[in-house]
């Protein structure tokens, strides 16, 4: 199975600050990877999909990039509604794994 | 607006089936595309996908899971469900059901996204 790590685990942010988490895959997988947002109690939300579409409705302060083994997703802004946990997820081979997850907090 | 909701028992013992249904509107499950999904997450931990099934029948299964999983499809009712066997205080997780979607249509090849879940639903296995 491909193994995804994430960096950092967890963040400390203001709002309005530029955030970036970092997602790690343990052979490449070309671009085939999401982002998803979970808020406590809540079901994940996608966020990003193929490393750096947009899904439909998601603000334009969120922003994915990268490819092979190495991705980024960049909140441009923070917002007070972004405080949350946000995991990656590979989508080139099954099973379909999650990163571990990093935890953006308020400072 | 597709919306999905999980039903089922929230505690099972040990050794017996856990059983979830997933109810769909919103949608027609029949119209195809899509690949309806089942995904954990263990109390405080991450997220562990177990597997779908598309309107036709056919099944994708985590393999760690695949012994003990069958995912089955009413589209009659426009409902999903899930059956886990031999559960142990390990399956004890909150479930989401979740529509998946591959770009290229077809998610024979490449694992779907997941962009419509559930609330959620906490299953206890416990004696």
């Amino acid at each position: 199975d491909i193994q995804l790590t994430q960096s950092p685990s967890f963040l400390s942010a203001s709002v309005g600050d530029r955030v970036t988490i970092t997602c790690r895959a343990s052979q490449g997988i070309s671009s085939y990877l999401a982002w998803y947002q979970q808020k406590p109690g809540k079901a994940p939300k996608l966020l990003i999909y193929a490393a750096s579409t947009l899904q439909s409705g998601v603000p334009s302060r969120f922003s994915g990039s990268g490819s092979g083994t190495e991705f980024t997703l960049t909140i441009s802004s923070l917002q007070p509604e972004d405080f949350a946990t946000y995991y990656c997820q590979q989508l080139n081979s099954y099973p379909p794994g999650f990163g571990p997850g990093t935890k953006v907090d308020i400072k | 607006q597709v919306q999905l909701q999980e039903s089922g028992p929230g505690l099972v013992k040990p050794s017996q089936t856990l059983s979830l249904t997933c109810t769909v509107s919103g949608g027609s499950i029949s119209s195809g595309g899509y690949y309806w999904s089942w995904i954990r997450q263990h109390p405080g931990k991450g997220l562990e996908w177990i597997g779908y099934i598309y309107y036709s029948g056919s099944t994708y299964y985590n393999p760690s899971l695949k012994s003990r999983v069958t995912i089955s499809v009413d589209t009659s009712k426009n409902q999903f469900s899930l059956k886990l066997s031999s559960v142990t205080a390990a399956d004890t997780a909150v479930y989401y059901c979740a529509r998946g979607y591959c770009s290229g249509g077809s998610c024979y090849s490449f694992p779907p996204s997941n962009d419509y879940w559930g609330q959620g639903t906490l299953v206890t296995v416990s004696s």
